[in-house]
Formats: C-alpha cells, structure tokens, sequence
C-alpha cells in the first residue's frame, strides 16, 4: 500500500500561470478531501468528493480554484490564475466511507512568486 | 465555529505519559471524537476515535467522559517521534457528509 499520492511535492511558479495539483488515493477508498495549510489559517477544507461526486465545495476560496475527480484513482486541484496569497502546503487525504480514519498524502508545497 | 479546545502547547518528559485534553461541551449525541496529529512537515496522521466508550489502540488511549463534554488523549511512553501538534475533532461519523474541521491544536514538545 503506497499511501495516498501527491505530486508534484514542490511547486514554484510565477504569479498568473496556472496550478495543477494531483493526488491518487488509496484504493478502494471512496472519499477524497483537499486541504490547504498556512501558517495563518491552519489547516482548512477546501473540498470533498465522495464516489467522483463533489459533495462540499464551500471551502474552495474563489472561482480560480476547481477540483475534479474524473475516477476512483485521480484527482486534480486547479488554481488559474495563482496568485502570491495561494502559497500554502495542499494536502489530499482518502478514507473509506465509513470514515476509519483520514489517510493524508505528503502534501505539495505550492510557492507563487 | 470552533468546536473543540484544546491548550495551545504542552511538555512531557520522555518515557513518561502524555496525557492531552480536549474540551468539546457542545458535542452532539451523534458526533464521535477523532483524533489526529502532526508531525512537523508531514500530513497529519489519524490516531483514534471514539462515541463514548474508551478506546485503544497500538498507538494511544482514548478517554472519554461519562457526559462525552471532554476527553484525553493519552500516549502512555512518548517518545521523542511523538513531538507533533495534536488534533481534536468532533464530527458526525460515516456517510457523504461526513468531514473532518480541523482547528489549532495542541503543540506537544516530548521533552529528553
């Protein structure tokens, strides 16, 4: 079992490109959840997925972020345009449905310059 | 809203018992106490769980009181490795609407 798969683990890019985060969870895991981290506002829900169906996006901060999940094994955050104040660590977690336990995947480290 | 409280930050020595609390006074009958934790630079990392009795497990105890309005976490030999800040959580469990807010936990510095 690898684990929950995040890449890439370090992003630098420059301010106005766009971001694309991925994550592969565990599998046989049904719940997906994106989360962003920073030092001022912790860790914070950005969005769920529960079977490839977006459940809860009232985390997502602005319309530059989307998500999807095209199958049980793939999921993508989008930033477009970024910009400096999205630097943050995301991190993607799974859990079965009846939600044992989170998994948490290493995070990718997002820096916008 | 912030559903649980915990200290900002605790010591313990090394070898000794952990024992973090956690404050939930508005948990409701449905809302089961998870924990998690931290490790500087690392996702966190699901630790236990529970409605209302104690639970165990290879990693810590669970204690939760008899009107589940508290509970603590109990590591019965930290270690070093366990320096981690450490998440309290109530939350409905199981089902599509189930997720976990995490709020600012408990810095524990395991102490040599």
């Amino acid at each position: 079992d690898a684990g929950v798969i995040q890449s890439p683990r370090h992003e630098v890019t420059e301010m106005g490109q766009e971001v694309t985060l991925r994550c592969k969870p565990i599998s046989g895991h049904n719940s997906l959840f994106w989360y962003r981290q920073t030092m001022m506002r912790g860790l914070e829900l950005l969005i769920y997925f529960n079977n490839n169906v977006p459940i809860d996006d009232s985390g997502m901060p602005e319309d530059r972020f989307s998500a999807k999940m095209p199958n049980a094994s793939f999921s993508t955050l989008k930033i477009q345009p970024s910009e400096p104040r999205d630097s943050a660590v995301y991190f993607c977690a799974s859990s079965q449905d009846i939600n044992y336990g989170y998994t948490f995947g290493s995070g990718t480290r997002l820096t916008v310059v | 809203d912030a559903k649980t409280t915990q200290p900002p930050s605790m010591d313990c020595a090394e070898g000794r018992a952990a024992n973090l609390p956690c404050n939930h006074s508005t948990i409701s009958g449905n809302e089961y106490v998870y924990w998690y934790r931290q490790i500087h630079s690392q996702g966190p990392q699901y630790i236990i769980h529970g409605l209302k009795n104690n639970e165990t497990n290879e990693m810590a105890s669970l204690i939760i009181t008899e009107d589940r309005k508290s509970s603590t976490l109990i590591l019965p030999h930290a270690t070093l490795r366990d320096t981690a800040v450490y998440y309290c959580i109530v939350s409905p469990y199981g089902g599509a609407t189930n997720k976990l807010i995490f709020g600012t936990g408990t810095l524990l510095a395991v102490q040599p």
